[in-house]
């Protein structure tokens, strides 16, 4: 079966550093992804770790450790457009790859 | 940018009736999936459809379910007989299978049944 944790929600400050924690317990694994879901809309993708360590794109980055079924996202400079809904979703191995998704840590970005 | 589509945006519909989710992924994908949302609930995963089958269902995909690839560029799900309990926002997904595993996702159905 499928786990995965993550905090309910989080409160930062505009031009803050935020670090959503995810850990997960998966029957199988590839990789994992990390989205971003503004209310009423679409998943948007933001990384995707299939090895262990930190991958780096502009603002944020994301941490994978597969021995210890633990990532995190880290968002840098927030701007209030950033208070969304981050999604994390380990990957399956098996047929194709369907997402698993948390529930989703909702992030408010205040002033 | 290349980008996945749906129709209708919101549909309506009544208990017992047959309703069917439109997608158009994004052209040279080859891997197709529906994922449906119920309101403040999370995202669950339906379906995937590789090659013009079903590659792997989750236990919500039931015999109420189905989907289909009409032609070279739609993908859809259809209800047989609607409930109360699929209202939900529905979301089609494409990836393109070549080294890249991002699906990316089209903007959503809201089906209301009532």
């Amino acid at each position: 079966g499928q786990n995965i944790d993550q905090p309910t929600e989080m409160t930062a400050t505009e031009g803050a550093i935020v670090q959503i924690n995810c850990t997960y317990q998966t029957s199988g694994f590839n990789g994992l992804f990390w989205y971003q879901q503004h209310a009423g809309e679409a998943p948007t993708f933001l990384s995707y770790n299939v090895l262990d360590g930190l991958e780096e794109k502009g603002r944020f980055s994301s941490f994978l450790s597969r021995s210890k079924g633990y990532s995190y996202l880290l968002l840098k400079e927030l701007q209030m457009k950033d208070s969304a809904s981050y999604l994390c979703a380990p990957q399956g191995d098996t047929g194709r790859r369907a997402l698993t998704f948390g529930s989703g840590t909702r992030l408010q970005v205040q002033p | 940018e290349p980008e996945v589509t749906q129709t209708p945006s919101h549909q309506v519909t009544q208990m017992g009736q047959e309703v069917i989710l439109r997608c158009v992924p994004i052209s040279n994908h080859l891997y197709f999936y529906w994922y449906r949302q119920i309101l403040g609930q999370k995202v669950e995963f339906l379906v995937s459809f590789y090659n013009n089958e079903i590659s792997e269902k989750s236990e919500i995909f039931d015999d109420q379910f189905s989907v289909e690839r009409p032609d070279g560029s739609n993908f859809t799900l259809k209800i047989r007989s609607t409930k109360l309990e699929d209202s939900a926002m529905y979301f089609c997904a494409s990836a393109s299978g070549t080294g890249d595993y991002e699906q990316y996702f089209g903007p959503g159905t809201r089906l209301t049944v009532t």
